[in-house]
């Protein structure tokens, strides 16, 4: 079946450097890519959605110029969590839509800690 | 505005016996539901779905059902097992192509031996 391979699974960063999670499609061509947050006991966020060749779809509240979401092929898809701070430790999933009878494909997620 | 809401942060049930989880929602749009399974720093497993043209789905152990004049939706599970354990997401979309879900804020589960 679809799967979709993200990396890394866990990863802790210096306040004020920068983040890469990548999000690849492995055996199917993903034009869209949901991008979300979760915080701990909270529901999974929907922070953007990203499409192959074009700019991404921020939603309300969420800082386009500090998740910097890139997606150059249909394979992959990149976040990038810019001036990370110590808030924005959280649990980030990819998911990318229609791939398969359930309809939805997610990553196995990244868990970002800033210290 | 949170269109899907899960209103019990946790259930606990005796193996054997049933889970049922319930999820609401606000969205009339919203025509395909889906219920995922999530451990702690993994990505949400798909369980079952339902679209709004039925009010029943079952497989296996587990059976959706869903009151669209209640808005309102539960999963079942017959009979539980301590794998069984995990948080449980309710999720909605507007079944268009490449359409988003919007997540409730999931049930953590624990099914005792």
């Amino acid at each position: 079946g679809a799967v979709v391979s993200q990396h890394p699974s866990r990863v802790i960063c210096k306040s004020g450097t920068s983040v890469k999670i990548e999000c690849r499609s492995l055996d199917f061509q993903a034009t869209t890519m949901f991008w979300y947050r979760q915080f701990p006991k909270q529901s999974l966020m929907l922070m953007a959605t990203s499409n192959e060749g074009s700019k991404a779809t921020y939603e309300q509240g969420v800082e386009k110029d500090k998740f910097l979401i890139n997606h150059a092929s249909l394979t992959l898809s990149t976040l990038t969590v810019t001036s990370a701070h110590p808030e924005d430790s959280s649990f980030y999933i990819c998911s990318a839509p229609g791939t398969n009878v359930y309809g939805y494909t997610f990553g196995s997620g990244t868990r970002l800690t800033v210290v | 505005d949170q269109q899907v809401k899960q209103n019990s942060p946790s259930l606990s049930v005796q193996e054997g016996r049933i889970s049922i989880l319930n999820c609401d929602y606000t969205n009339s749009m919203f025509d395909y539901f889906l219920w995922y399974k999530k451990y702690p720093a993994e990505g949400p497993t798909f369980l079952i779905s339902i679209s709004s043209i039925k009010d029943k789905n079952e497989d296996g152990r587990f059976t959706v059902f869903l009151n669209k004049s209640a808005k309102h939706l539960s999963l079942h599970i017959v009979p539980s097992q301590p794998g069984d354990s995990a948080v449980y997401f309710c999720a909605a979309s507007v079944k268009t192509s490449g359409s988003r879900l919007t997540f409730g804020e999931g049930t953590q589960l624990t099914v005792n031996p």
